[in-house]
C-alpha cells in the first residue's frame, strides 16, 4: 500500500472549516484513500473514504486531487470534540488491503 | 447497534506475568483483528481473522502472544509471559465482510507492565 505524508499537528477556531492535508503520490489506480479519527482513550472512528470522485456524508468531505496524488479531509464547521489525530490512509483491495496507520496529524480545535 | 466491547480497559501486571484480553466484536461481523498501539504511533495489525481462522498472523510475536477466536465469534489475545515493553495499547476491531469493508474498533485494553 502505499505511503501517505500527514502534518504532524494542526490548529483550527472552532466553527471554522478544518482542512487537513494528506500526500499521498505513489497511491495506485485501485488504491482508496481512506480516513480515520482517534478521539483520546478511545479507539480510532472511520471517517470517509474515496477513489477518486469527491466524497461528503454526515461528518466530513474528502476531496481528492485529479491525479490522485493528494488529498484534504474537510470538517466544515469544527468543534471542541473535533480534537484529534487523523490519519489518512492508502487502501488497497483483496488480501493485502491492510489498514496501515501513520503517526497522523494531531488536530486541537480551540475556543 | 453495539459496538466492539472489550474488557478490561486497563490491566497493570509485572513483568513475567501472563494476561489475557477479550474482545467481542459487532453482531455479525465476521472479520476480527488486534492491533497494537504504542504511545504516539497508530495502530499495528498482530492478527486478523476470518471467522475462526487466523488468515494474517504474521506480525504476531509467537514466542509470547496467542489469540484465538473460538466458534468465530468472541476472541481472546494473550501474553505469557509479559515484558515491560508490551506497554501499549490492544485495539480490537471488527469487519463485516473481508478486507475491503470498514473497520470498526474497540476502546482498546491500557496495559502497563511493570
Amino acid at each position: 500500500d502505499a505511503k501517505t505524508t500527514q502534518p504532524t499537528s494542526m490548529d483550527c477556531a472552532e466553527g471554522r472549516a478544518a482542512n487537513l492535508p494528506c500526500n499521498h503520490s505513489t497511491i495506485s489506480g485501485n488504491e482508496y484513500v481512506y480516513w480515520y479519527r482517534q478521539i483520546h482513550s478511545q479507539g480510532p472512528q472511520y471517517i470517509i473514504h474515496g477513489l477518486k470522485n469527491n466524497e461528503t456524508n454526515e461528518m466530513a468531505s474528502l476531496i481528492i486531487t485529479e491525479d490522485r496524488k493528494s488529498s484534504t479531509l474537510i470538517l466544515p464547521h469544527a468543534t471542541l470534540r473535533d480534537t484529534a489525530v487523523y490519519y489518512c490512509i492508502v487502501r488497497g483491495t483483496g488480501t493485502a488491503s491492510k489498514l496501515t496507520f501513520g503517526t497522523g496529524t494531531r488536530l486541537q480545535v480551540t475556543l | 447497534e453495539a459496538g466492539v466491547v472489550q474488557s478490561p480497559r486497563y490491566k497493570i501486571i509485572e513483568k513475567k506475568q501472563p494476561v489475557a484480553f477479550w474482545c467481542n466484536p459487532i453482531s455479525g461481523h465476521n472479520t476480527l483483528y488486534w492491533y497494537l498501539q504504542n504511545l504516539g504511533q497508530g495502530p499495528e495489525l498482530l492478527i486478523r481473522y476470518e471467522n475462526e481462522e487466523a488468515v494474517d498472523d504474521s506480525q504476531l510475536p509467537k514466542d509470547r502472544f496467542s489469540a484465538e477466536r473460538l466458534k468465530g465469534v468472541d476472541s481472546t489475545l494473550k501474553i505469557q509471559p509479559a515484558e515491560l515493553g508490551d506497554s501499549a495499547v490492544y485495539l480490537c476491531a471488527s469487519s463485516p465482510v473481508g478486507l475491503t469493508e470498514t473497520q470498526y474498533f474497540g476502546p482498546g485494553t491500557r496495559l502497563l507492565v511493570l
